[in-house]
């Protein structure tokens, strides 16, 4: 059974920074893309940023690109996303999130829990 | 960026009635599109990928269709469980987009 369990979240101040992590098991890690999408409260899905099996490949989205950072630790089963400069509007639940792809398409099969971030002072 | 419109906001039916939920993209995204349900306090379900495929483990009720820019989930004889908020997401275009999300509250 695939198990997505995210951690690091809590209240941070404006311009501060936060780490999360997203521990995986129940799947061959290495093999899948992993994703970042947040919830704002009472809001709608955004996807954040996604990364590559090898960890080679990364993107994101064009209200975090330069301000957050994701990677991946193959040996450790661990997702990370590095939050700097951190702003209200990032206040969410943060959801990592697995990657599958058909023969035609890709789309996230399996989702963390989700921990809450809030950036307040 | 393609914007993904669902409608309606909230629909309101009984236990055993017919849910039709609509998600329209802004640009083809051909049959790539995936639908989502979440309950109060939970994380998002993969319901429908490729726009028609049902996902591992969910029932037979659960109906998807369409392609380009109108899609349709469909829910036949709705139960308790299936009270909650729905989202469609395409990743034809590229960054990924969601809908704003379509709740199914009990009538």
């Amino acid at each position: 059974e695939v198990q997505l369990l995210e951690s690091g979240g809590g209240l941070v101040q404006p311009g501060g920074s936060l780490r999360l992590s997203c521990a995986a098991s129940g799947f061959t890690f290495s093999r899948y893309a992993m994703s970042w999408v947040r919830q704002a409260p009472g809001k709608g899905l955004e996807w954040v940023s996604l990364i590559g099996g090898s960890g080679t490949g990364t993107d994101y989205a064009d209200s975090v690109k330069g301000r957050f950072t994701m990677s991946r630790d193959n040996s450790k089963n661990t997702l990370y996303l590095q939050m700097d400069s951190l702003r209200a509007g990032d206040t969410a639940v943060y959801y990592c999130a697995k990657d599958r792809c058909s023969a035609t398409s890709c789309f996230f099969d399996s989702w963390g829990q989700g921990i809450l971030v809030t950036v307040s002072s | 960026e393609v914007v993904l419109t669902q409608s309606p906001a909230t629909l309101s039916l009984s236990p055993g009635e017919r849910a039709t939920l609509s998600c329209r993209a802004s640009q083809s995204v051909s049959t790539y599109l995936a639908w989502y349900q979440q309950r109060p306090g939970q994380a998002p379900r993969l319901l429908i990928y490729d726009a028609s495929n049902r996902a591992t483990g969910v029932p037979a009720r659960f109906s998807g269709s369409g392609s380009g820019t109108d899609f349709t989930l469909t829910i036949n004889s709705l139960e308790p469980e299936d009270f909650a908020v729905y989202f469609c997401q395409q990743r034809s275009v590229w960054p990924p987009s969601f809908g704003g999300g379509t709740k199914v509250e009990i009538k």
